[in-house]
């Protein structure tokens, strides 16, 4: 079945400090990869998707790149604020048949940026 | 994308008792999805539910535990029946946003059995 796996935290970054969360898949045919981000006490919110193979996805100076080859879709920021402290999660949209619109997702990540 | 309005946004309930979650979303969709955050954990998904059938459960949840109802198509209820400490979670709530992807969610229902 479809598994998410994500990069275990908590990850603690100063202000200004370049992000990696990684994020690897396994599943069959071709699914939709999907950040969301839940801050203090808010509900979840999607943060950037891909839908096919070398797809980039971006939103508030966050990335994430469709790697097909390495079944990756690792989550990036150049320089960290304060206000992205979260947790943020990996998810993974099937792509088809019966479970079409069901969402898999990895442990979750928290981030804690200092200032 | 659509906007979905859930509640109650958290209670507190005795053990043996049941609640029901309600979600209402500002445009008709077909699939409707319940999820489960455990304290401290990821989403689980519990069951789709489509309007005019019987919602599909996923492995480990079952219809008598948590019934849920789809009377048509921007409305569904997830009860939690007699609920026990171990039923304290997060509830949420989903649907599929346009085009493919960018599922939208409530913004859950904080739940704490004493």
């Amino acid at each position: 079945g479809n598994s998410v796996t994500q990069m275990e935290g908590p990850v603690t970054l100063s202000e200004e400090a370049f992000l990696t969360i990684n994020c690897t898949y396994t599943a069959t045919g071709y699914p939709s990869l999907f950040w969301y981000v839940q801050y203090p006490g808010e509900g979840l919110q999607l943060l950037l998707k891909a839908t096919k193979a070398d797809d980039k996805g971006s939103n508030k100076g966050f990335e994430a790149t469709y790697r097909k080859e390495t079944t990756s879709f690792h989550l990036e920021k150049g320089s960290v604020q304060v206000s992205d402290s979260a947790v943020y999660f990996c998810a993974l949209g099937n792509a088809g048949g019966t479970s079409y619109g069901k969402l898999t997702f990895g442990q979750g990540t928290i981030l804690t940026v200092h200032p | 994308s659509a906007v979905i309005s859930q509640k109650p946004s958290r209670d507190i309930c005795q053990r043996g008792t049941s609640l029901t979650i309600q979600c209402q979303v500002d445009s008709q969709v077909t699939m409707m999805f319940w999820y489960r955050q455990q304290p401290g954990q990821s989403l689980t998904l519990i069951a789709t539910a489509n309007q005019g059938s019987e919602a599909t459960y996923e492995s480990g949840f079952v219809i008598d535990k948590f019934p849920i109802s789809r009377p048509n198509l921007t409305f569904s209820t997830l009860t939690v029946s007699n609920m026990s400490p171990e039923d304290s979670s997060i509830y949420l709530c989903s649907v599929e946003g346009t085009g493919r992807g960018g599922y939208t969610f409530g913004s859950g229902t904080r739940l704490t059995v004493v």
